[in-house]
């Protein structure tokens, strides 16, 4: 059984700091992985997703690499932000499934 | 594109009433939707699977027939609490399958639940 694990699980950091959220998952036969962005009381926003075949993936400020032999995926955060304040979760699908598996997620506050 | 809407954002019911939340894909099809429940400060913990002209597959643990759910379009799916009880109380998030070459979900902004 797939399972997932964010470390940290909370994290504060002063505004503009670059900041790396790590995920880690135990079945490496996975096909792509998620970012995700959920604040306070609301859905999730989909921030990156990389493929099996990738290793890494772009957006603006945000940068997310995928290590599928470790089990590991990092997203790092440039220049952080008042507004970049959430908690970020990574999920997997699993095997032969669409259906994800969630990591606690990481709780982030960017301090102005 | 690719946004999923939720319908009620927020219901307070009384015990033992049924409460209706719809799911919908604005700007595609979605075949295959999701549908997770959360506690707070819990990760999403995925209740069922809704596909679109068929029975939906539910987890180990979720009662089907207290959480009835129908994928009656492509663009729809529903998630009918039966019954409710002041435990069922919570977060409830759908999901949609993009159904585009990366296999993508996107999420609703979810439905905040409180059983009186």
């Amino acid at each position: 059984k797939q399972e997932v694990t964010q470390i940290p699980a909370a994290l504060s950091v002063p505004e503009g700091e670059n900041l790396v959220l790590n995920c880690s998952f135990t079945d490496s036969a996975i096909y792509n992985l998620q970012w995700f962005r959920q604040d306070p009381g609301k859905g999730l926003t989909s921030l990156l997703l990389i493929q099996s075949s990738q290793r890494e993936q772009t957006s603006g400020r945000l940068n997310a690499s995928l290590d599928k032999s470790s089990g590991r995926s990092t997203l790092y955060i440039a220049a952080s932000q008042p507004g970049d304040s959430a908690t970020y979760l990574c999920a997997v699908p699993g095997a032969g499934s669409y259906q994800l598996t969630f990591g606690k997620g990481t709780k982030l506050s960017v301090i102005p | 594109g690719a946004v999923v809407s939720q319908h009620p954002s927020r219901v307070i019911c009384k015990s033992g009433t049924s409460v209706k939340i719809e799911c919908r894909s604005l700007d595609f099809q979605a075949t295959t939707m999701f549908w997770y429940r959360q506690f707070p400060k819990k990760s999403l913990m995925l209740m069922a699977t809704s596909n679109e002209g068929s029975k939906a597959t539910y987890e180990q643990g979720v009662e089907k027939d207290k959480f009835l759910i129908n994928h009656a379009s492509l663009t729809l799916s529903t998630l009918t609490v039966t019954s409710a009880h002041p435990e069922d109380s919570s977060f409830y998030i759908c999901s949609a399958l993009s159904g585009r070459a990366v296999n993508e979900q996107f999420f609703g902004p979810g439905t905040r639940l409180t059983v009186l």
